[in-house]
């Protein structure tokens, strides 16, 4: 079935790097646009950043541009989310989701991969 | 950035009621606009895109409305499993914003 299962979370001290990878299964993954999406425990959604279904285009929320870097690895069916410089706000689950062909909205997400921001 | 404001904040209902919720955005999104069911530990649901449309497999009691800057989530009769947190989020720029949530509970 199309499923999409992020990895690569856990506890990480401020200004340390941390990588986050999402990978699809059950649909073809080099045609659809994917997202980050992060949410703060106890708190609303937010929307991280975007890469085009051929890595063309990327775009990022203003809180993480320049520190986080979003990239897709078509041949392996992944998404990965670098983040560097991390900080105690960007404590999170992060989810991945995949952008409809169609309509362009989040059909599919990941159960989600919790980041925590410690010293 | 387009910012979305969602009311009320938390909405009491008792089953079988009517939900109305609302999503107004601080600039045009014309039709492109996106609703979400989140469960607790559970992640997001689309239900609801492009303002009126609704996904895969949702039932028929989800409804969406409106164009422009304002926007309705109807659920016409309540089941138990609908009570949970509603989030409206729009596709016109960059970047991708959320509202901030509207928590549907039991009464």
């Amino acid at each position: 079935q199309v499923q999409l299962v992020e990895s690569g979370g856990g506890v990480v001290q401020p200004g340390r790097s941390l990588r986050l990878s999402c990978a699809a299964s059950g649909f073809t993954f080099s045609s659809n646009g994917m997202h980050w999406v992060r949410q703060a425990p106890g708190k609303g959604l937010e929307w991280v950043a975007v890469i085009w279904y051929d890595g063309t285009n990327k775009y990022y929320a203003d809180p993480v541009k320049g520190r986080f870097t979003i990239s897709r690895d078509n041949s392996k069916n992944t998404l990965y989310l670098q983040m560097n410089s991390l900080r105690a706000e960007d404590t999170a689950v992060y989810y991945c989701a995949r952008s409809s062909n169609v309509h362009d909205a989040l059909d599919i997400w990941g159960q989600g991969t919790m980041v925590s921001v410690s010293s | 950035e387009i910012v979305l404001t969602q009311s009320p904040a938390t909405l009491s209902l008792s089953p079988g009621e009517r939900a109305t919720l609302s999503c107004r955005a601080s600039q045009s999104v014309s039709t492109y606009l996106a609703w979400y069911q989140q469960k607790p530990g559970q992640a997001p649901r689309l239900l609801i895109y492009d303002a009126s449309n609704r996904a895969t497999g949702i039932p028929a009691r989800f409804s969406g409305s409106g164009s422009g800057t304002d926007f309705t989530l109807t659920i016409s009769s309540l089941e138990p499993e609908d009570f949970a947190v509603y989030y409206c989020q729009q596709r016109s720029n960059w970047p991708r914003t959320f509202g901030q949530g509207t928590k549907l509970e039991i009464k």
